[in-house]
């Protein structure tokens, strides 16, 4: 009963540190997304996967990147952390036949850039 | 462009009191609309959508009516419960596809007290 794990739960980065944040899910599911959520903001979607070998940018991929070498896996690598990239990360997926708007969520991954 | 607006929050209510989260949306073409839901420590999940004017989602007790004449998706529920203290968030997606397409309002906190 997993669907969407994030790993990790927690983390603190110098600036300048690099880090990836995983995502896994069991779904089968072929579309997966990652978001940020700042406090008192909506969602903004990083960077999105249709299939394997598949990915593109979303709203605020600056400073991200991406691979999405199976179904199952979809890491977010963050370059050269800075304070900006503090916030909470969410990874979600869903399968092709449902609608746009019908997302399975991790439980997120709250990152601190000092 | 697309856009959700939600009403500011945080909202307190005592148990069984009757909820209103305000929703209204800003969109080119015709949108399906949804809410999703954020426990505390979780990440989002469905909670109920729309796909067309003048549809009504429920689930839990909530429900939302899809008003094309007003572009809202107000959420009401007649008797909160402690158990949904949560954060609610509105959202909107432009048919199937892109996930560039699904757009999320700020949330809005609700607290409801024994």
């Amino acid at each position: 009963n997993a669907g969407v794990t994030q790993t990790p739960k927690f983390r603190i980065l110098k600036i300048g540190q690099s880090m990836t944040l995983q995502c896994t899910q069991d779904m089968n599911h072929n579309y997966m997304y990652w978001y940020r959520q700042d406090p008192g903001m909506g969602l903004k979607l990083i960077y999105y996967s249709v299939g394997a070998g598949i990915t593109d940018k979303g709203e605020v991929p600056n400073g991200y990147n991406v691979s999405r070498s199976t179904t199952e896996d979809f890491p977010l690598r963050l370059e050269l952390a800075a304070p900006s990239q503090t916030s909470v990360y969410f990874c979600a997926s869903r399968p092709s036949l449902a609608g746009a708007g019908e997302l399975f969520f991790g439980e997120g991954s709250r990152l601190t850039v000092l | 462009g697309n856009s959700v607006t939600q009403m500011e929050g945080p909202v307190t209510l005592s148990e069984e009191a009757f909820l209103t989260i305000n929703c209204t949306y800003t969109a080119t073409g015709y949108p399906s609309l949804f809410w999703y839901v954020q426990y505390p420590g979780e990440g989002l999940q469905l909670l109920l959508k729309a796909t067309k004017a003048d549809d009504k989602g429920s689930n839990k007790g909530f429900e939302a009516t899809y008003r094309k004449e007003t572009t809202s998706f107000h959420l009401e529920k007649g008797s909160v419960q402690v158990s949904d203290s949560a954060v609610y968030f509105c959202a909107l997606a432009i048919s199937s596809g892109s996930a560039r397409q699904l757009t999320f309002g700020s949330g809005t906190q609700l607290t409801v007290l024994p």
